[in-house]
Order: C-alpha cells, then sequence, then structure tokens
C-alpha cells in the first residue's frame, strides 16, 4: 500500500523540550512538504523540500528545523524556541515540487506542549 | 504571494446541494485544487480542474472556475451526512514552491 505515514498520532511534552515528528513515504516522490494547521486558519507551510539534501523555509519556519536525509523520510523538529508550538502538524509529498502538482497528505500528528 | 479566501461555514440539510465557494488573487494558477479533511484526520484530495477549463464534473462533485473573476466553487450535489469536514481550495502553479490553501469552510450537514 503506498501512502504517507505521520507518527505518533498524538505527542505530548512539556515546555522547553525539543520534540521530532516523523513523516515516512513510499510515493516515490522527491518534494515533501510540512505544514502547521491551527484552528480557523488553514494551512501554513513550515519547510519544504523538493530533493534529498535541500530544503527551504516555508512562511513560518522559525523555531523549526528539518533534514532530509533519505527520499523516502522527512522529519520535522519542533525546538523550544517555537513559541506557541500546540498545534497539528501535516506532512505532505508530491511527485515534482515547482510544478504545482497534487500533494498527497499524512494523517496528521496532534502535539500538545504544556 | 497568493491569497485564497474562503467563507468559513456552509450549513445545508441532507438531500440538498452545497456549493462552496473561494477567491484567489495569483492569475498564473494553472491548477485548482479542491481537498477534504475529516476531523482529527489529514486532508484528501477530491477533485480539481486546470486553468484552461471552466467546467468539471466528476460524479456528485461539479467545480466552476472563472477565470478572470479568479473564482472556483465546489458544488456537492445530494450533499449527505458523510460530507461534514472542512473544504479547502488551494491554487497551485508551475515555479511555486507549494499550495497555498484557503482557510476552509466547514460543511455541517444536517440530517
Amino acid at each position: 500500500d503506498g501512502g504517507i505515514t505521520q507518527s505518533p498520532k498524538y505527542l505530548f511534552r512539556k515546555e522547553g523540550q525539543n520534540v521530532t515528528l516523523s513523516c515516512e513515504q513510499n510515493l516515490n516522490h522527491d518534494a515533501m512538504y510540512w505544514y502547521r494547521q491551527d484552528p480557523g486558519q488553514g494551512l501554513r507551510l513550515i519547510y519544504y523540500s523538493q530533493i534529498v539534501n535541500d530544503f527551504q523555509k516555508g512562511d513560518i519556519a522559525e523555531g523549526y528545523s528539518v533534514s532530509r536525509e533519505k527520499k523516502e523520510s522527512f522529519p520535522l523538529t519542533v525546538t523550544s524556541a517555537q513559541k506557541n508550538p500546540t498545534a497539528f502538524y501535516l506532512c505532505a509529498s508530491s511527485i515534482d515540487g515547482g510544478r504545482g502538482d497534487e500533494q498527497y497528505f499524512g494523517p496528521g500528528t496532534r502535539l500538545t506542549v504544556t | 504571494g497568493e491569497d485564497v479566501e474562503q467563507s468559513l461555514f456552509l450549513s445545508v440539510r441532507e438531500g440538498d446541494s452545497s456549493v462552496i465557494n473561494c477567491t484567489y488573487t495569483d492569475s498564473s494558477s494553472t491548477y485548482l485544487y479542491w481537498y477534504k479533511q475529516e476531523p482529527g484526520a489529514g486532508l484528501q484530495l477530491l477533485t480539481y480542474i486546470f486553468s484552461n477549463m471552466d467546467m468539471k464534473q466528476d460524479q456528485r462533485l461539479t467545480v466552476l472556475l472563472n477565470k478572470k473573476d479568479k473564482h472556483l466553487s465546489l458544488r456537492i450535489a445530494d450533499t449527505q451526512t458523510g460530507d461534514s469536514a472542512i473544504y479547502f481550495c488551494a491554487p497551485a502553479g508551475p515555479g511555486r514552491r507549494a499550495l497555498t490553501f484557503g482557510s476552509g469552510t466547514r460543511l455541517q450537514v444536517q440530517p
């Protein structure tokens, strides 16, 4: 079964701790994306990667970091510098970023920081 | 950059048609997507239209595009309770790094 997996579905952390969200795809897509969703605000782009070993900041990259060492994987670290990290995080992939290709989404990870 | 506007809420009765509207600003958008999000889940691609089309029909879904006014709509015929979800409009185009999403329209279907 091809698709995108995100784990875990729910994540709880104490303030001041870094946390890494997992995103894996077996669709053989070149491009991967991380979005953040807050109630009533739609999706905002955090980081994206069009190819292995390369990634670019999105609109709200401050307080986040990513890596893209493998085509299949694009983990997102929420650092202690992120002022309001509690949100729903969505990972997506597309065949070839930059062409306006449709994106396929994972099920999301809900992060709660207290 | 691209701005995308959607109304936040729509309520219809089961069996009626639903029309969800979207306006966007970037006239170079070549693909215009509609996604559906059920509570606590990721986004599911529903349908899309290319910018050289005015209309696309896909079973109960009809997408209308007015390129001059940069207005996109999604009509759901015979709306069912299972259609209750948030619907996102997302224009995209060549050279753009990612999709731009509207705030989403929450569709509530009353039995």
